[in-house]
């Protein structure tokens, strides 16, 4: 049964900082893995999408890697803004089926 | 502009009551979902929808029910059988091709409190 992982669920670091969320997962076999942002009680905004036969995704500061031998995907935010402030998660398309990690809460402090 | 939208964004009900979350879409997506997200936990998915007239249920259905008469609009119905209704509601709508997902879009979400 695939599990996905997010750790830290919060984390908080100075604006201007690179920083590196973390996403894992227990079965390789995956159709594809996703990235979302949310704000407090708000919806979720795509990110990046990252299909099983690609390696990394990136969208202006934003880059997603994605190495399945080892069940593990990175969002890495390049010098933070305090509007990256969210809660970020990860899904992991497996089997036909949506997984959802918990998400990291993500504070960059002025 | 294209989206998700979702109402009402707040919804009180006393127990025993059947309540309804609208959620209209003009994205012209044939698959669209419902999750449930509560605190610390990742989504869980209600009901999905694939196509007009046809919707499955997902991990968590018990005390939900939904239609899917119009390819715009899903709305979930949550009935006086549903233990712990109390919860943020999202809705969805996807580029799926076959059986896979594809790349999701969500509305603005809808948050219900049992009184």
């Amino acid at each position: 049964k695939q599990e996905v992982t997010q750790i830290p669920a919060a984390l908080s670091v100075p604006e201007g900082e690179n920083l590196v969320l973390n996403c894992s997962f227990t079965d390789s076999a995956i159709y594809n893995l996703q990235w979302f942002r949310q704000d407090p009680g708000k919806g979720l905004t795509s990110l990046l999408l990252i299909q099983s036969s690609q390696r990394e995704q990136t969208s202006g500061r934003l880059n997603a890697s994605l190495d399945k031998s080892s069940g593990r995907s990175t969002l890495y935010i390049a010098a933070s803004q305090p509007g990256d402030s969210a809660t970020y998660l990860c899904a992991v398309e497996s089997n036909y089926q949506l997984i959802w990690g918990a998400g990291t809460k993500l504070i960059i402090k002025p | 502009d294209g989206g998700i939208t979702q109402s009402p964004k707040y919804l009180f009900r006393k127990e025993g009551q059947n309540v309804t979350l609208s959620c209209e879409q003009n994205l012209n997506h044939d698959a669209m979902y419902w999750y449930r997200q509560d605190p610390g936990q990742g989504l869980r998915l209600i009901y999905y929808s694939q196509i007009v007239n046809d919707f499955q249920k997902g991990d968590i259905a018990e005390g939900y029910s939904v239609s899917r008469e119009k390819k715009e609009s899903f709305p979930l119905t949550v009935t006086s059988a549903q233990k712990n209704p109390t919860a943020f509601y999202l809705c969805a709508s996807s580029t799926r091709t076959g059986a896979n997902t594809g790349e999701l879009f969500f509305g603005e979400g809808s948050r219900l409190t049992v009184l």
